[in-house]
């Protein structure tokens, strides 16, 4: 069974500090791997998607990475600022016929601090 | 605009009392799942459906129901609601995909549910 791992469950960084945060899948069988915000009280926002083809994509001050090989995927947000502060989640979607169901890992808590 | 909505965002129930949250999505999209999300335990697959009359379990359906009978909808039922079952609910639908392609997950803004 997939299992989906995020490092560190929370963080909290100034303003202006580059960060990465971690997730990783015990399956390297995935379809594609999804980034999500989600904001207290407030429904999942999506982020990046990346395809099991591509190795990274990039939105803003964000870049994702994926390695399906070592089941490793990497959130970088450059420059952070106040309005980042939100928890972010991956999740991974299962291959070999079921593409649409995600697994998703617990979370990283992420405070910005002004 | 592209999106998921579900009703209500907040409800307070009794055990035993018949419950719907509601589920519609514009996108035209195959796909409709139910996640719950508990803390600890992250978000976990309840029901799901690939098409209009398809549906089938998640990882934990135990005391929940569905039916898709439009592609927009796809209500979540409780038949008895019990107090374990309170938690935050979220739809979520996407393209269905069977061999390639975008299957990118969109989701409602959450179901705040406390069974009492």
């Amino acid at each position: 069974k997939q299992e989906v791992t995020q490092i560190p469950a929370a963080l909290s960084v100034p303003e202006g500090e580059n960060l990465v945060l971690n997730c990783s899948f015990t399956d390297s069988a995935i379809y594609n791997l999804q980034w999500f915000r989600q904001d207290p009280g407030k429904g999942l926002t999506s982020l990046l998607l990346i395809q099991s083809s591509q190795r990274e994509q990039t939105s803003g001050r964000l870049n994702a990475s994926l390695d399906k090989s070592s089941g490793r995927s990497t959130l970088y947000i450059a420059a952070s600022q106040p309005g980042d502060s939100a928890t972010y989640l991956c999740a991974v979607s299962r291959g070999l016929g079921v593409f649409n169901k995600f697994y998703f890992g617990s979370g990283t808590k992420l405070n910005v601090k002004p | 605009e592209a999106q998921v909505t579900q009703n209500p965002r907040y409800l307070i129930t009794v055990t035993g009392k018949k419950l719907t949250v509601t589920c519609s999505q514009n996108m035209n999209h195959e796909y409709m799942s139910w996640y719950r999300q508990d803390p600890g335990l992250g978000l976990r697959q309840i029901y799901y459906s690939m098409n209009v009359e398809v549906t089938d379990k998640g990882d934990v359906p135990e005391g929940y129901k569905v039916s898709r009978k439009e592609k927009r909808n796809f209500p979540l039922i409780l038949e008895s609601p019990s107090p374990n079952q309170t938690s935050l609910y979220f739809c979520a639908s996407s393209l269905q995909r069977t061999g390639g392609g975008n299957t990118e997950a969109f989701f409602g803004q959450g179901t705040r549910l406390t069974v009492v």
